[in-house]
């Protein structure tokens, strides 16, 4: 069965500064996405980044690369420079499949950015 | 409309009515999915529609929860005979065909059971 695993409820990071949050998924196939959104104190969900099981190489968006590591079932999104604006919680998500299955998400990690 | 369309945005009900909770996906989306997220809480999976295939219903925490998608577009997410525990924001989401498949969500149904 999928599973995804965020470990950190809470982070903290000095504004410019970068941070790591972790994520770890679990599941049998070989094909999957995995993804990473963000979700403001306002509610509304962000779309990030999408990372590919086939794809060889780290997916990069602006700050956001997403440190995939595919042995050891992480997903490492790393935010660079960070802003007051990045405060926010941050959600994994993995669909298993190309396409077509259901997307299920993690916890989530509350990022606090410090001015 | 371009996003995802949700009604009520709020909703508030006393114990034991039901309510319905209405998305309107993204025109051209095959992919529905509705999720549940209880305040400071991360998303939980509900039910998942993929166009004329039946629905992926695995998340319904019990029988009072039911959803269905019309004409392969809109979704009415039914509870009924609502419980305090019910009481969350309800989230939509839809996406396309590509092979990203990220989701768009609306902004969700914040329901309250009194």
């Amino acid at each position: 069965a999928q599973k995804i695993t965020q470990t950190q409820p809470g982070m903290f990071v000095q504004e410019k500064e970068a941070v790591t949050l972790d994520c770890t998924y679990d599941t049998s196939d070989q094909s999957y996405g995995l993804f990473w959104y963000k979700q403001p104190s306002s509610g509304e969900m962000i779309f990030l980044i999408y990372q590919g099981s086939y794809d060889e190489q780290n997916a990069t968006e602006g700050r956001y690369s997403l440190n995939f590591q595919k042995a050891r079932k992480s997903a490492n999104l790393v935010i660079s420079a960070s802003q007051l604006g990045d405060s926010a919680m941050y959600f994994c998500a993995m669909r298993e499949g190309l396409g077509g299955f259901k997307t299920i998400f993690g916890a989530g990690t509350r990022l606090f950015v410090k001015a | 409309g371009a996003g995802v369309s949700q009604s009520p945005s709020n909703k508030v009900t006393e114990k034991g009515k039901d309510v319905e909770l209405r998305c309107d996906p993204i025109s051209g989306h095959t992919a529905l999915y509705w999720y549940r997220q209880s305040l400071g809480q991360g998303l939980e999976f509900l039910i998942y529609f993929q166009g004329n295939s039946a629905p992926d219903k695995s998340g319904l925490p019990s029988d009072r929860f039911s959803a269905e998608r019309t004409g392969g577009s809109v979704s009415t997410l039914t509870i009924q005979r609502t419980q305090q525990e019910d009481s969350a924001v309800y989230l939509c989401a839809s996406s396309g065909t590509g092979v990203t498949g990220e989701l768009f969500f609306g902004e969700g149904s914040r329901l309250t059971v009194l």
